[in-house]
């Protein structure tokens, strides 16, 4: 089993949808998570961060972590095209961090 | 504020060729990593600095694959000699640390090898 899951299948949504990721993992000492946004022949960027369980909003982009069920998810509201991105989740213990393998969506107008 | 700047963004040399790419991080920003990008994953670290220190170095292959950090500030990363199986794209990124800190990319650099 891979440190961090992450289905990697595409996703189309059309525009206005709620968009819904997310990653599982294995790693209890993984304590930080952090969803990373990546446009086309583009780096990674930085896009939620959060280190408790719970929900964190901002905007219109929402993090869940439920450290119990070592699960967490993103939600975009209202997608737009310009979401249309890989998403990757990151997670990170004190000496190590970890990338999913990334969801490609594709928002539609 | 400028962000990380790799160069070059895109490669094609021919296998057995060698290849080096550079980075220039953040300023101030003591931890450096080099990502390896396959198509449809997720990035995979190849190698991090604190400062002009390697300290995970465990999933470079070191057989083809070397990395400096001269005083602590910009990196290159060398292959020597390619392999078809390189064709990646190599990011470096920078943070503030390991634990605290948002990491920052660069755009990458692209290689092809033929």
């Amino acid at each position: 089993q891979k440190e961090v899951e992450q289905d990697p299948g595409p996703l189309s949504v059309p525009e206005g949808a709620i968009v819904s990721l997310n990653c599982t993992y294995s790693n209890s000492a993984f304590q930080y998570f952090m969803w990373y946004r990546q446009y086309s022949r583009k780096g990674p960027e930085l896009l939620m961060y959060t280190y408790s369980s719970g929900n964190k909003e901002d905007g219109r982009f929402t993090a869940q972590v439920d450290k119990s069920s070592k699960y967490i998810s993103l939600f975009i509201r209202d997608s737009q095209p310009s979401d249309s991105a890989t998403y990757l989740c990151a997670m990170r213990s004190t000496n190590r961090l970890a990338f999913g393998k990334g969801n490609q969506v594709v928002v539609i107008p | 504020e400028a962000g990380v700047v790799q160069s070059p963004r895109y490669k094609i040399i021919e296998k057995k060729q060698p290849v080096a790419f550079w980075c220039n991080p953040i300023s101030g920003h003591n931890t450096l990593y080099w990502y390896l990008q396959n198509l449809g994953q997720g990035p995979e670290l190849l190698i991090r600095y604190e400062n002009e220190e390697a300290v995970d170095d465990s999933q470079l292959p070191k057989d083809r694959f070397s990395a400096e950090r001269l005083k602590g500030v910009d990196s290159t990363l060398k292959i020597q000699p390619a392999e078809l199986g390189d064709s990646a794209v190599y990011l470096c990124a920078s943070s503030l640390g390991l634990v605290d800190g948002e990491l920052f990319f660069g755009e990458g650099s692209r290689l092809t090898v033929l």
